[in-house]
C-alpha cells in the first residue's frame, strides 16, 4: 500500500497524559500536513512541513502541541498534558508541492479520546 | 465564520434522485478540491478544479468552478446508496499554502 499511513488509528488516554501520533506520507511527497477534525466540522489546518522544515503553524496549535519531521520522511505530532477539548480526529496529508494546485492525499486519521 | 460555506448541511434522498451541493465564499481561491469522507476514515480526493468556469465530470458526478473562482458545485445524477458520505470542499486561497475546508455536506441515499 503506497498511501499515507497513520498510527495508531485510535488512542484513548486520561486527561493530563502525553500522546504521540505518527504519520508516514507517500514516499515521493515532500510536503506533509497535520489537521484536526471535530464532529460536524471540516478538517482544520494545524501545521505543515516542506521536507524537514516546519513552515507554518496555526494559532490553533498551542504550546502543548509539537510536531517534528526529523529526516523529511515520517512525522510525529505530540500533545502534552492532554485536555478533554483535544478529543478529535487527527489527520495527516501529503503532497508533492510541485504543482501549483498541490493536491493533498489524506491518511485514515488517528481518533483521540481524552477521558 | 467559515471561509467556505457549504449547503445544504444535510441531505437525505431516495436512490435515483439528483442532487447538488454548493460551496460558496466571498474570497477568491486559486484552486478548489472536493473530497468524500466515510465515518472514521480520512477524506478521499475526488477532483481538483483550477480554472474559473471549469467543469469536470467523474462518472455520475459533475463539478463546476465558478467564473470568479469564489464558488463551486457538485452535482450527482441518479444517486446510489454507495454515494452516502460526507462531502467536503476545500481550497487554496491565492498565495496560500494550506487548504481551507468547508464544514461539509452529509449525504444519505436511501434504497
Amino acid at each position: 500500500d503506497t498511501g499515507v499511513s497513520q498510527n495508531p488509528r485510535h488512542k484513548i488516554t486520561k486527561r493530563g497524559q502525553n500522546v504521540t501520533f505518527r504519520c508516514d506520507p507517500i514516499s515521493e511527497h515532500n510536503r506533509l500536513y497535520w489537521y484536526r477534525q471535530t464532529l460536524g466540522q471540516g478538517p482544520e489546518f494545524l501545521t505543515y512541513f516542506q521536507n524537514e522544515a516546519q513552515l507554518e503553524k496555526s494559532r490553533l496549535l498551542s504550546d502543548r502541541f509539537s510536531a517534528e519531521r526529523p529526516k523529511g520522511s515520517f512525522s510525529t505530532l505530540e500533545i502534552q498534558r492532554t485536555e478533554q477539548g483535544d478529543s478529535a480526529m487527527y489527520l495527516c496529508a501529503s503532497s508533492t508541492g510541485t504543482v501549483y494546485y498541490n493536491e493533498q492525499f489524506f491518511g485514515p486519521g488517528t481518533r483521540l479520546t481524552v477521558l | 465564520t467559515q471561509l467556505l460555506e457549504q449547503s445544504p448541511q444535510f441531505l437525505s434522498i431516495q436512490e435515483g434522485e439528483n442532487l447538488t451541493v454548493y460551496c460558496n465564499s466571498s474570497s477568491v481561491f486559486s484552486s478548489l478540491q472536493w473530497y468524500r469522507q466515510e465515518p472514521g476514515e480520512g477524506p478521499v480526493l475526488l477532483v481538483t478544479v483550477v480554472t474559473g468556469g471549469e467543469v469536470k465530470k467523474l462518472k455520475r458526478l459533475t463539478f463546476q468552478f465558478g467564473d470568479a473562482r469564489k464558488d463551486s458545485s457538485l452535482h450527482i445524477t441518479a444517486a446510489q446508496p454507495g454515494d452516502t458520505g460526507l462531502y467536503l470542499c476545500a481550497g487554496y486561497m491565492e498565495y496560500g499554502n494550506k487548504l481551507v475546508f468547508g464544514a461539509g455536506t452529509i449525504l444519505r441515499v436511501k434504497s
